[in-house]
């Protein structure tokens, strides 16, 4: 069974930073790309960053670049997004996603239950 | 980057409908368009990935289409377990944009 498991969300002050964690079990994670993708309280879905399977091809949404890393550990079924700088507007659930491509078609096919970030003093 | 929107925003239907949402690309691309349905309190799944594809468990009440700009999302017979919020994304190049959503409740 494929499961995904975030963590590291909670209350944070702005300016200051967060890091999220998601394990993964079920599926051999250095075969697959990763995604990060976030949802304020009562909105739509944002898509906030991918990665390879290597780790060597990352893309962010323009307006978080420079504040939000993606970064994962292969030995450890580990995917992470480093959260800078945060602001209110960074308040979100946060979640974690599998990425399936097949004959160039990829989707987000496995997702986790997401981890709440509030951003606020 | 790609900017998608959907119509209607939010719609009322009863049991049995037929139910249809729309979903348009700013620029064509193939057809890397996934759909996705949400419930409240729960992470979204995927429903029919490149454009028409169902996925695996997922109802044959379910069907998307479309290509190029402009896709669809149907429901041919809606249920009590559809009511939910669907959203279409576009993987044909990051920023991997979804949709706005529309919100599908009871009449």
């Amino acid at each position: 069974e494929v499961q995904l498991v975030e963590s590291g969300g909670g209350l944070v002050q702005p300016g200051r930073s967060l890091r999220l964690s998601c394990v993964v079990s079920g599926f051999t994670f250095d075969d697959y790309a990763m995604h990060w993708v976030r949802q304020a309280p009562g909105k739509g879905l944002e898509w906030v960053s991918s990665i390879n399977w290597s780790g060597g091809g990352i893309d962010y949404v323009d307006s978080l670049k420079g504040r939000f890393t993606i970064s994962r550990d292969n030995a450890k079924n580990s995917l992470y997004l480093q959260m800078d700088s945060l602001t209110a507007e960074d308040t979100a659930f946060y979640y974690c996603a599998k990425g399936y491509c097949a004959s160039s078609s990829c989707r987000i096919d496995y997702w986790g239950q997401g981890t709440l970030v509030t951003v606020s003093s | 980057d790609i900017q998608m929107t959907q119509s209607p925003s939010s719609l009322a239907a009863s049991v049995g409908d037929r139910v249809t949402i729309t979903c348009r690309a700013t620029q064509s691309f193939n057809n890397y368009l996934h759909w996705y349905q949400q419930k409240p309190g729960k992470a979204p799944k995927l429903l029919i990935y490149t454009a028409s594809n169902l996925q695996t468990g997922v109802p044959s009440r379910f069907s998307g289409s479309g290509s190029g700009t402009h896709f669809t999302l149907t429901i041919s017979s809606l249920q009590p377990e559809d009511f939910a919020t669907y959203y279409c994304q576009q993987s044909y190049s990051a920023p991997f944009t979804f949709g706005p959503g529309t919100t599908v409740d009871i009449k």
